[in-house]
């Protein structure tokens, strides 16, 4: 089966620039997670999608950061305007339901904010 | 919040020995413990995990322990091979909460 999509690879963007990225979850996957892996640690959640609501954006620093999962199925994060601290990869994730189980990662989105 | 410890950070092993990685955890509700497996360039990828009804879990060279009185998991991994090489993480996971360890990166030297 097909894994988690995710586009672009690599980005570099200066401060204060906009970026989006773009996941497509493995087909029927119900929950879908963004991830941020800043270089050296593991990854932090930023944000989880049942179908098309929010679970849990707990840790996604909304003044900066938005994503969206429209239609439940593939979903996109924006950064705008990005800062420095930014620069991390960012990992689409996602499982057939919430609770514990495997959580499938795609192989991320590599952000340098210059 | 859950807060995940991971050590050690890194750790070198000659081709044929094992390695041992140890997490703990904070959370006693916690009741997921999966362990990845990250590649350079690569997503992380679930190479075992154990829930806490259990105490072990072998798969081939790989086994997990869970230790919930002491709130602390490991990961073993026997006759390490060269292709071993990669950062790992571990993970605890209650509700809808998942948290990471920093992650070990492990290196076998043929």
């Amino acid at each position: 089966e097909a894994g988690v999509a995710q586009s672009p690879r690599y980005k570099i963007i200066e401060k204060r620039q906009s970026v989006a990225f773009w996941c497509n979850p493995i087909s029927g996957h119900a929950t879908l997670y963004w991830y941020q892996q800043i270089l050296g640690q593991g990854p932090k959640l930023l944000i989880q999608f049942q179908n098309n609501g929010v679970v849990d954006d707990s840790q996604l620093p909304k003044d900066r950061f938005s994503a969206e999962r429209l239609k439940g199925v593939d979903s996109t994060l924006k950064i705008q305007p990005a800062k420095l601290e930014d620069s991390a990869v960012y990992l689409c994730a996602s499982s057939p339901g919430p609770g514990p189980g495997t959580i499938y990662f795609g192989e991320g989105s590599w952000l340098t904010v210059v | 919040g859950e807060n995940v410890e991971q050590h050690p950070s890194t750790l070198s092993v000659q081709e044929g020995d094992s390695a041992v990685i140890k997490c703990t955890y904070s959370d006693s509700a916690s009741n997921y413990f999966p362990w990845y497996k990250q590649e350079l360039g690569k997503g992380p990828q679930l190479i075992i995990d154990i829930r806490s009804n259990v105490g072990e879990k072998k798969d081939q060279r790989i086994a997990v322990t869970l230790n919930k009185t002491a709130k602390h998991f490991s990961l073993h991994i026997t006759e390490t091979q060269p292709e071993d090489s990669a950062v790992y993480f571990c993970a605890a996971f209650r509700g809808n909460d998942m948290r990471f360890g920093a992650g070990t990166r492990l290196t076998v030297k043929p």
